[in-house]
């Protein structure tokens, strides 16, 4: 078993919509959750970075931790075409800079 | 600010041959975590280095190596190449002292084994 699972779509959805990214992760001492977007070409660039459960808002996304449930999941609203790209969870059990990521979802925000 | 640069961009080697990658920092980072891109196995960790020091290593095997420099520019080496090596390999570096998660990824470099 994976320790991180991912849907990897792909996602289509109109411009304005809501979208959800989930994923799961089996290693119950997982503390740091983190969401990348990655565009064609480029390496990942961080999105959004939470310490253990509850939500964080930074604009259009939403990041949110379920850690009873080992279920996190990144919300974006209004949703643009430029936010077209593959989204990949990754989380880490210490401070140390070892990372366990998921295998991405590709998005596609139709205009 | 300049971001993270990896060299070379692209890369077609054959089975059996070595390869080394170089990624070189942002300016002041000393943190360097290598990644290996692969469409079935997402992002895997391979190994990070700090101030020329291998802090933590991923389950990869001894075929895979790295090094860190004094001035905080990192080398990877794969041996004795398998097919199963192409892949894209990522390279992050973060600032010490910086939350976790902070690393700033270049665009990777682009291998395949023919």
């Amino acid at each position: 078993q994976k320790e991180v699972e991912q849907d990897p779509g792909p996602l289509s959805v109109p411009e304005g919509a809501i979208v959800s990214l989930n994923c799961t992760y089996s290693n119950s001492a997982f503390q740091y959750f983190m969401w990348y977007r990655q565009y064609s070409r480029k390496g990942p660039e961080l999105l959004m970075y939470t310490y253990s459960s509850g939500n964080k808002e930074d604009g259009r996304f939403t990041a949110q931790v379920d850690k009873s449930s080992k279920y996190i999941s990144l919300f974006i609203r209004d949703s643009q075409p430029s936010d077209s790209a593959t989204y990949l969870c990754a989380m880490s059990a210490s401070s140390g800079n070892q990372f366990y990521f998921g295998t991405g979802t590709s998005l596609t925000v139709i205009p | 600010k300049a971001g993270v640069t990896q060299t070379p961009r692209y890369l077609i080697k054959t089975r059996g041959q070595q390869v080394t990658l170089s990624c070189s920092p942002i300016s002041g980072h000393r943190s360097v975590s290598w990644y290996q891109q692969t469409p079935g196995q997402g992002l895997q960790f391979l190994f990070e280095y700090f101030s020329e020091t291998q802090r933590n290593k991923g389950n990869f095997p001894g075929r895979f190596s790295g090094r860190q420099f004094s001035n905080s520019r990192s080398e990877m080496n794969v041996s004795t190449l398998e097919l199963g090596d192409s892949a894209l390999y990522l390279c992050a570096s973060s600032f010490p002292g910086q939350g976790l998660g902070e690393q700033f990824f270049g665009p990777g470099t682009r291998l395949t084994v023919l």
